[in-house]
């Protein structure tokens, strides 16, 4: 019950920035978008989030269109380590009992 | 000093055991979580802790049984293992009043034989 799609696949070269896209065209006024990366064999790791201004901080970039129906993590100069799923996700900022709903992501291969 | 820390990191066992996963996180948040990860790497939510009360459950058999003796530990316990528990493990936490993000532990890779 994922509200976003994103494509399942991209590739980027190292140090060229990584632009990832996500829809999310029935995004509630109240939910944020978030993302999320896991490596492989790892955890999920938390990047960014936003309402509907855009957003920066060491690891990324958030740009969320004025309609806020689409966004899109930018990774500015990608390495191999960056390689990993990526994860869009809607929900509101006060958590609560609302839970993080994984879809299937985006398989991000940085190659050298 | 790891944030969330989960063990153990392997287990193998038999069809039929009780086993437990542990999980501690050092973060002074309120809310704990279960996740599991098959091996299509879907990532599911099974439980959410908050102040050691239960506040979600999904759809998951009575045979997992989550526990919360205090708000930095949410341990996860399984009787009679079938095959299809076979998954990743994934614990997390967060201040979910801050709208902060979870920060996950590195996962319990479980295998019934």
């Amino acid at each position: 019950d994922a509200k976003t799609t994103q494509p399942p696949s991209m590739d980027c070269a190292e140090g060229r920035a990584a632009n990832l896209p996500c829809n999310h065209s029935t995004i509630s006024g109240n939910e944020y978008v978030y993302w999320y990366r896991q490596i492989h064999s790892q955890g999920p790791q938390y990047i960014i989030h936003g309402l509907k201004n855009n957003e920066t901080n060491e690891m990324a970039s958030l740009i969320i269109t004025e309609d806020r129906k689409s966004s899109t993590l930018i990774l500015p100069h990608a390495t191999l380590r960056d390689t990993a799923v990526y994860y869009c996700i809607v929900r509101p900022s006060q958590g609560g009992s609302e839970k993080l709903v994984f879809g299937k992501g985006t398989k991000l291969t940085v190659n050298p | 000093d790891t944030a969330v820390s989960q063990t153990p990191k392997y287990l193998v066992t038999q069809m039929g055991n009780d086993k437990s996963i542990k999980c501690e996180q050092n973060l002074g948040h309120d809310t704990m979580y279960w996740y599991k990860q098959d091996s299509k790497k879907f990532l599911k939510i099974m439980f959410s802790y908050n102040n050691k009360e239960l506040i979600i459950n999904e759809t998951v058999p009575n045979r997992f049984s989550p526990k919360s003796p205090d708000k930095a530990h949410l341990n996860l316990h399984i009787n009679s293992l079938e095959l299809g528990d076979s998954a990743v493990y994934f614990c997390a936490s967060s201040q979910g009043d801050r709208g902060e993000g979870y920060t996950f532990g590195s996962g319990t890779r479980l295998t019934v034989v």
